[in-house]
């Protein structure tokens, strides 16, 4: 049983790049979501998910895309990385999204954009 | 609207001194309330929550949390610290709409000190 998975661990963009970061969890959970984190804040809302094919956005969503084509995987996209993007992104999961809910988190992802 | 803050960036006790890392929150209805540890380049891993009954919740790694309604406070305790225990914790509640995401304190750094 691996949790929440992320790939890859660090990356670097040049402005203007696209790419994908990935998530996965195995555990059979309903809800997913992303987060980013930014030096010296907590954890902020980016997109999130209740189940294949249902998607919505968080607190804050410009500039990125997800999908939920199956339970397990959750990806996010970047399409035109700019230098404010630069964070660390974390995927999270929980069973059914009620308030007692416990989300598990992956290890995360590193961007730089430069 | 949900919110934690959490007034200490930095926590510093002696290893074997009894640890407290503060928390206070705000919400509009039931408080759903959690604390997350993250060790260096690793995710969020969950230690504890509160969602209704006894006041003093107990979690992992000998880590408590007491519920203290009067003074909307949510105060992480360990009764005797360990060098290991120096981490970044987080205390989040959650959101009671539609996302159900957590809403994330600072961050408040604790280093136990040989």
């Amino acid at each position: 049983n691996a949790g929440v998975t992320q790939t890859p661990k660090f990356r670097i963009l040049k402005i203007g790049q696209s790419m994908t970061l990935q998530c996965a969890q195995d555990m059979n959970h309903n809800y997913m979501y992303w987060y980013r984190q930014d030096p010296g804040m907590g954890l902020k809302l980016i997109y999130y998910s209740v189940g294949a094919g249902i998607t919505d956005k968080g607190e804050v969503p410009n500039g990125y895309n997800v999908s939920r084509s199956t339970t397990e995987d959750f990806p996010l996209r970047l399409e035109l990385a700019a230098p404010s993007q630069t964070s660390v992104y974390f995927c999270a999961s929980s069973l059914e999204g009620t308030s007692g809910d416990t989300q598990y988190f992956g290890p995360g992802t590193r961007l730089t954009v430069l | 609207a949900q919110s934690v803050a959490q007034p200490e960036d930095q926590v510093n006790v002696a290893e074997g001194n009894p640890l407290t890392v503060k928390c206070t929150y705000s919400v509009s209805g039931n408080p759903y309330l959690f604390w997350y540890v993250q060790y260096p380049n690793r995710g969020l891993q969950f230690l504890l929550k509160y969602i209704t009954g006894d006041n003093l919740v107990k979690g992992s790694y000998g880590f408590e949390a007491e519920f203290n309604k009067s003074q909307t406070s949510f105060h992480l305790k360990k009764p005797s610290a360990l060098v290991s225990d120096s981490a970044l914790y987080f205390c989040a509640v959650r959101d009671q709409t539609g996302a159900n995401n957590l809403f994330f304190g600072t961050g408040t750094r604790l280093t136990v000190i040989p």
